[in-house]
């Protein structure tokens, strides 16, 4: 197993466009996670998913945020109407999610930048 | 509300020893997380401590203490390669990761 792969690194979009992002997962986990992270700051919560349930969502995010694990294995998050404070690296992470020790692991993270 | 605290920057000596500590408060504990960051890539697991006590691996040691809501890593023989950011999490009863801002640990020759 190589890791939780994602997919751009790096992407630079101008304010408005709709940008997508994937993530595959570590193949045995079911659970996927979004975070957003910003410099100098932790991982801040986004969503994720156990198998194909969106099972929670941040209150804090934006109605343009949307995120889908259409057969369980990998995700897609999408967002609408980019804009300049959306730029943050996107980090993706994948847990067996066997309840007490569910550590996440990352991906590299797909660095978003908006013009 | 839910608040992870730990000291912004540190900096330390290559071969000496540095604890970087973590205080939370959270609604809940199901576990602490260690994570280390280098600049521009992504967090990698370190640790996890949910019982009270020390856990040691290798150069890295982790202490948690439930009570006192406070957990340290412990980072021995510090080579320059150690320098990065250590992100402490909690996970809380939804069993939901709750993360600090990180500490950045500048190590000098």
């Amino acid at each position: 197993d190589t890791g939780v792969s994602q997919d751009p690194r790096h992407k630079i979009t101008k304010r408005g466009q709709n940008v997508t992002f994937r993530c595959d997962p570590i193949s045995e986990h079911n659970r996927l996670y979004w975070y957003r992270q910003t410099l100098g700051q932790g991982p801040e919560f986004l969503t994720y998913f156990q198998n194909e349930a969106q099972l929670e969502k941040s209150r804090l995010l934006s109605d343009r945020f949307s995120a889908e694990r259409p057969k369980g294995s990998f995700s897609t998050l999408e967002i609408q109407r980019t804009e300049q404070g959306d730029s943050a690296m996107y980090l993706c992470a994948s847990s067996f999610g066997a309840g007490e020790t569910d550590t996440q692991y990352f991906g590299p993270g797909t660095r978003l930048t908006v013009l | 509300g839910q608040n992870i605290d730990q000291p912004t920057e540190m900096t330390a000596t290559e071969g000496a020893i540095v604890q970087i500590n973590c205080t939370y408060q959270t609604s809940g504990f199901n576990g602490l997380f260690w994570y280390q960051q280098h600049a521009g890539e992504a967090p990698t697991f370190l640790s996890y401590n949910v019982l009270d006590g020390l856990e040691e691996k290798g150069r890295f040691s982790s202490f948690l203490s439930r009570s006192k809501g406070y957990s340290y890593l412990l980072l021995k023989e510090l080579q320059m390669k150690d320098s990065a950011s250590y992100l402490c999490a909690v996970m809380d009863s939804n069993y939901q990761l709750i993360w600090g801002a990180g500490t950045k640990l500048i190590i000098k020759p």
